[in-house]
């Protein structure tokens, strides 16, 4: 199936640990997305990346470090974590600024 | 500068009445448009995209959206509800950086459909 997966799609961890969340694409799209959703729903864009290229870096805690080895791949890496990274992390991808296309998401809990 | 408001946080319907769900954009420029949907415990789907083609977009599953310029408005309209359209949705404009697509999301309504 082409699609956006996103892996885990659970994680928790302690506080002050360091855990990535991976993302892969299958749909030959030149541009991938981190979102973060919070506990009231509302989503904000983290990161963007082109062609492995960062192009969006939204006022992020510097815990927080995207990585993209090929442009089907944009893993999230989080330093430090902290309680307030407690959220359902959202990868996606589109073609050169078309309609964006999300994976199932991460439900990260910090304890 | 971007944004959208979706007015209601929550609207409940009877299964087969109609849907609305209202939103409105700002934006600088003739702005690019979208409906998704979110069930619970679920990622993300995209119900329908405006790109300036035509007014009236249809989307899946029965859902449709009127672009009204006059009005900044890009409402969310079913003819008959079903339980299965109970959910989460977001309107959301987006910021073209020409290589990427800058989604701002509104807060979200949710949809309750009641027997």
């Amino acid at each position: 199936d082409t699609a956006v997966s996103q892996t885990p799609k659970y994680l928790v961890t302690q506080m002050g640990n360091d855990k990535s969340i991976k993302c892969e694409q299958n749909l030959g799209h030149d541009t991938m997305y981190w979102y973060k959703q919070d506990s009231k729903k509302f989503l904000k864009i983290m990161f963007s990346y082109n062609n492995k290229e960062l192009i969006i870096n939204e006022t992020v805690p510097n815990r927080f470090s995207p990585k993209s080895p090929d442009k089907a791949h944009l893993n999230l890496h989080i330093n430090s974590l902290e309680l307030g990274d407690s959220a359902v992390y959202f990868c996606a991808s589109s073609l050169r600024g078309s309609k964006s296309l999300f994976g199932q998401g991460t439900r990260l809990t910090v304890v | 500068a971007q944004s959208v408001t979706q007015l209601d946080s929550h609207v409940s319907v009877s299964e087969g009445t109609p849907v609305l769900l209202r939103c409105n954009y700002s934006s600088s420029y003739s702005p690019s448009l979208f409906w998704y949907v979110q069930h619970p415990n679920k990622g993300l789907q995209l119900l329908l995209k405006y790109t300036s083609a035509a007014t009236l977009v249809k989307g899946i599953n029965g859902f449709e959206a009127e672009f009204k310029k006059s009005e900044t408005s890009f409402h969310l309209t079913k003819p008959s509800a079903h339980m299965s359209d109970a959910a989460e949705y977001f309107c959301v404009v987006s910021g073209d950086t020409g290589t990427a697509s800058k989604l701002t999301f509104g807060t979200g309504t949710r949809l309750q459909v009641t027997l």
